[in-house]
């Protein structure tokens, strides 16, 4: 069975530091892999999605970074935190040609908090 | 780009009644159209989805309604549970690129 893990599961940061958010699934070649942000109580807006290692498509422009360093993994950074940075951060994955065509299985999601 | 409304932000039903929710989308050649249920603090999940080739879906209690020429679909929670409550977001998308487009998601209160 396939598992996607997040990391870290929360986050406590200051605005101007650093941010490094990651995401590995096992159980699954070359799956398609997906950042989304989540304002809290808001919609899921996409930020990054791969279809294969070393290519990273960009969707929205939010002084954020993603990059597949492994068929398995997804990271999510950024140099200088912003306020408005904070929310939920979810990786997915899907199995299809793209996500127009399969369902998108969620990890569990990571808890930003910029101060 | 396409652009997908959900109508209703918050939806409260009694227990063993229906719920609907109703989405509305914008591009014409959007084909895939799944359903996601958020608990509070959690994580998306998947509960069901339908694709253009065909008006109705069901799967146990959930039932999926598709409008093509309306650009509207449906999602029918029957005899709904309080393990129900949660946020139901709609999506869209083409089947041949990587963009999903959800919806503002709607929260479901079943009350006993």
């Amino acid at each position: 069975a396939q598992t996607i893990h997040q990391w870290p599961v929360a986050e406590i940061k200051a605005v101007g530091s650093p941010l490094s958010l990651g995401c590995t699934i096992k159980g699954k070649s070359s799956p398609n892999l997906y950042w989304y942000w989540q304002a809290t109580g808001g919609t899921l807006q996409q930020l990054f999605y791969s279809i294969t290692v070393g290519q990273v498509e960009s969707v929205v422009q939010l002084n954020l970074s993603a990059s597949r360093p492994k068929d398995d993994q997804f990271i999510l950074s950024t140099e200088k935190l912003l306020l408005s940075h904070s929310g939920f951060y979810l990786c997915a994955w899907s199995d299809w040609g793209g996500a127009g065509t399969g369902q998108l299985y969620f990890g569990e999601g990571s808890k930003l908090t910029v101060l | 780009g396409e652009k997908v409304e959900q109508h209703e932000s918050t939806l409260s039903v009694r227990e063993g009644d229906s719920a609907v929710i109703n989405c509305t989308y914008t591009d014409t050649a959007s084909s895939y159209f799944p359903w996601y249920k958020q608990e509070a603090g959690k994580s998306l999940h998947f509960v069901i989805d339908i694709r253009s080739n065909v008006d109705r879906k069901q799967s146990q209690r959930l039932i999926v309604l598709l409008d093509k020429k309306a650009k509207r679909f449906s999602l029918h929670i029957t005899a709904t549970q309080p393990e129900d409550s949660a946020i139901y977001f709609c999506a869209a998308s083409r089947n041949s690129n990587n963009r999903i487009f959800f919806g503002d998601g709607t929260q479901l209160v079943v009350k006993p």
